[in-house]
């Protein structure tokens, strides 16, 4: 019973560089977002989706893009990575369904910039 | 714009003492309400929520949440708190209905000791 999957968990880059943090989920949920969590911050949603082919902007898209060609995948691409962007980076997936509304989280990618 | 307050950042506490957590959210037509935990290193877990019907909420391990429309508050509580209960505690309210766009709180870091 994976749930929702993160790869990689920890990661180093350089600035400028680029990367895409993998998010599967395996629970057949229409809906996926992604979040990252800073110190005294709490968590602050970046992009979201309400469906394969469909993804929008949240609190704070910049310097992130996403796709959703798949019900399962949503990755999270840094074009070129900045040191504002170390931070812990959370996936999450929900179902449509009122009664079931609840987000199931990933454990978490890691990623400092420097 | 929509916010969720958790004025305690750190709240420290005895093992079998009682606790409270708090949280405020700006007020809107409708709401559903959730606690999440993190336990170190950690993805988040929910705790409990509120969607609609009876204004208490429990948990499976002790903890209850109060929704209060007119003090716009949904405070955690928990009568006798154990050293396993510490953890870090997110608020967080959605206003779509849904759990795909969560605003979350700053947190509370709960130590619990001897």
């Amino acid at each position: 019973n994976a749930g929702v999957t993160q790869t990689p968990k920890f990661q180093v880059l350089k600035t400028g560089q680029s990367m895409t943090l993998q998010c599967a989920q395996d629970m057949n949920h229409e809906y996926m977002s992604w979040y990252r969590q800073d110190p005294g911050m709490g968590l602050r949603l970046i992009h979201y989706s309400v469906g394969a082919g469909i993804t929008d902007q949240g609190e704070v898209p910049n310097g992130y893009n996403v796709s959703r060609s798949t019900t399962e995948d949503f990755p999270l691409r840094l074009l070129s990575a900045a040191p504002s962007q170390t931070s812990v980076y959370f996936c999450a997936s929900s179902s449509p369904t009122e009664m079931n509304t609840e987000a199931f989280f990933g454990q978490g990618t890691r990623l400092t910039v420097v | 714009a929509q916010s969720v307050t958790q004025l305690d950042s750190q709240v420290p506490v005895f093992e079998e003492a009682p606790v409270e957590l708090r949280c405020n959210y700006s007020s809107s037509v409708s709401v559903y309400l959730f606690w999440y935990v993190q336990y170190p290193n950690q993805g988040l877990q929910l705790l409990l929520k509120y969607l609609s019907g009876s204004t208490l909420v429990e948990s499976i391990n002790g903890f209850e949440a109060e929704f209060n429309k007119s003090q716009t508050s949904f405070h955690l509580r928990k009568p006798s708190v154990h050293i396993s209960d510490t953890a870090e505690y997110f608020c967080a309210v959605t206003y779509t209905g849904t759990a795909s766009k969560l605003t979350f709180g700053t947190g509370t870091r709960l130590q619990v000791t001897l």
